[in-house]
């Protein structure tokens, strides 16, 4: 089965800042991972698809790269609304895996 | 508009049975893979099962689980229903979660439409 880990487990940043929060995968995944974004009390929302794939409606400043066991979610300058838990997610084969989750505070 | 209703937590006594259903609308739960995710209190997403049609119109469905409910729970769907099932049997205090479904239109694995997500608490 195929573990992700994930980088910071929190970070403290200010807004207008720029964040990037890595994930890696025990064994390449080529580029099947996708990143979701989840405040508290609410479902997680989709940002990223295939690695580098901004969903419908995400706002650009969201972004991601990597492939093989390697990928980084940048969110360019920080807002507001950001403030949240972000995970990654493993999407190359059964079972599928997540992230521990990344918790972005205000600094 | 497209959405997921989950339905069916509670509370439940360990070795108990509960059956969660997800009713979909705005879209038909056959034409797309179908997972259930949870979440412990307080702790991160897990993902639980996956239900998707093999392939031609007439292929059985697909299922796979985590380990840690395989041979408990059983997921399946009603497509006159429109509705996806999460039967789960033996239930354990570490089963405790907020159960979510989640729909992959692609079949990529990546989850675009969530359910706001029903609560299931084991405890005696």
């Amino acid at each position: 089965d195929i573990q992700m880990t994930q980088s910071p487990s929190s970070v403290s940043a200010s807004v207008g800042d720029r964040v990037t929060i890595t994930c890696r995968a025990s064994q390449g995944i080529m580029n099947w991972l996708a990143w979701y974004q989840q405040k508290p009390g609410k479902a997680p929302k989709l940002l990223i698809y295939a690695a580098s794939n901004l969903q419908s409606g995400v706002p650009s400043r969201f972004s991601g790269s990597g492939s093989g066991t390697d990928f980084t979610l940048t969110i360019s300058s920080l807002q507001p609304e950001d403030f949240a838990t972000y995970y990654c997610q493993q999407a190359n084969s059964f079972p599928l895996a997540f992230g521990g989750g990344t918790t972005v505070e205000i600094k | 508009e497209v959405q997921l209703v989950e339905t069916g937590g509670g509370l439940i006594q360990p070795g108990g049975s509960l059956r969660l259903s997800c009713a979909a609308s705005g879209f038909t739960v056959s034409s797309n893979y179908m997972s259930w995710v949870r979440q412990a209190p307080g702790k991160g997403l897990e993902w639980v099962s996956v239900i998707y049609n093999g392939g031609s119109t007439y292929s059985a469905d697909s299922v796979y689980y985590a380990d840690s409910v395989k041979g408990r729970f059983t997921i399946s769907r009603d497509k006159s229903k429109n509705t996806v099932y999460l039967q789960m049997n033996s239930l354990r205090a570490e089963d405790t979660a907020v159960y979510y479904c989640a729909r992959d239109p692609w079949g990529s694995s990546a989850f675009d439409i969530w359910g706001q997500g029903t609560m299931v608490t084991v405890s005696s």
